[in-house]
């Protein structure tokens, strides 16, 4: 079976751009959660989807969006990108939400901003 | 969301049992204690979780202290793949629950050959 699936696996883009990170889920999995992580730190929590809806979000400014589609497929949008943007960005998915469940994640994009 | 104390870093001998342990004084009676681990440029992978019991699978053994203020992923014979940042987490459940993971520092395992 594929695991989470996200591409592109690393990007570089100038300040002030806008990109579009991408995640396919684990076949099943309705829950999608995108994740941030600077290097030396661990990862800190962007969104989570279930069933298409927004279920939480974390401390990141409006400038971060996403959205899950029918297929359970998740886009993290990121506008105006800064240099701190510079990231790993994750991407996990779980059957449901809940605490009962752990989480897949995949391998990541690694995005620099220049 | 309660917290976790992990000691920075450990370090153990190839095929040696490794035990590495987690505080979490605040943890309330409904929050699931979960264990991810990362390896060197991946993603966080999943190794366990429970909630009163202690848990085994083909990865790990997680032992619950009878309190559960405390509890200690036991890795029963390490590989040099064992070697990664080791995260304990606390799963909480309630009207603020969005599923999230807030990851701490971890404890970076170093395996020795």
């Amino acid at each position: 079976d594929a695991g989470v699936t996200q591409s592109p696996t690393h990007l570089i883009k100038t300040r002030g751009q806008h990109v579009t990170l991408r995640c396919s889920p684990i076949s099943g999995h309705k829950s999608v959660s995108w994740y941030q992580q600077v290097l030396g730190q661990g990862p800190q929590f962007i969104f989570q989807y279930y069933e298409k809806e927004e279920r939480g979000r974390g401390n990141f400014p409006d400038r971060f969006s996403a959205r899950q589609f029918p297929n359970y497929s998740s886009e993290l949008n990121v506008n105006a990108l800064l240099l701190g943007d510079s990231a790993l960005y994750l991407c996990a998915s779980s059957f449901m939400w809940d605490r009962f469940y752990g989480y897949t994640f995949g391998s990541g994009t690694r995005l620099t901003v220049v | 969301d309660a917290k976790t104390t992990q000691p920075n870093s450990m370090e153990s001998n190839e095929e040696e049992p490794v035990h590495l342990p987690c505080n979490h004084s605040t943890i309330s009676g409904t929050d699931y204690i979960h264990w991810y681990r990362q390896l060197p440029s991946q993603g966080p992978e999943y190794v366990i979780h429970g909630l009163t019991s202690n848990v085994n699978n083909r990865m790990a053994s997680l032992a619950i202290a009878e309190d559960r203020k405390s509890s200690t992923l036991i890795l029963h014979r390490a590989t040099l793949r064992d070697a990664a940042v080791y995260y304990c987490i606390l799963r909480s459940d309630g009207s603020s629950n969005t599923g999230k993971l807030i990851f701490g520092q971890g404890t970076t395992l170093q395996v020795k050959p």
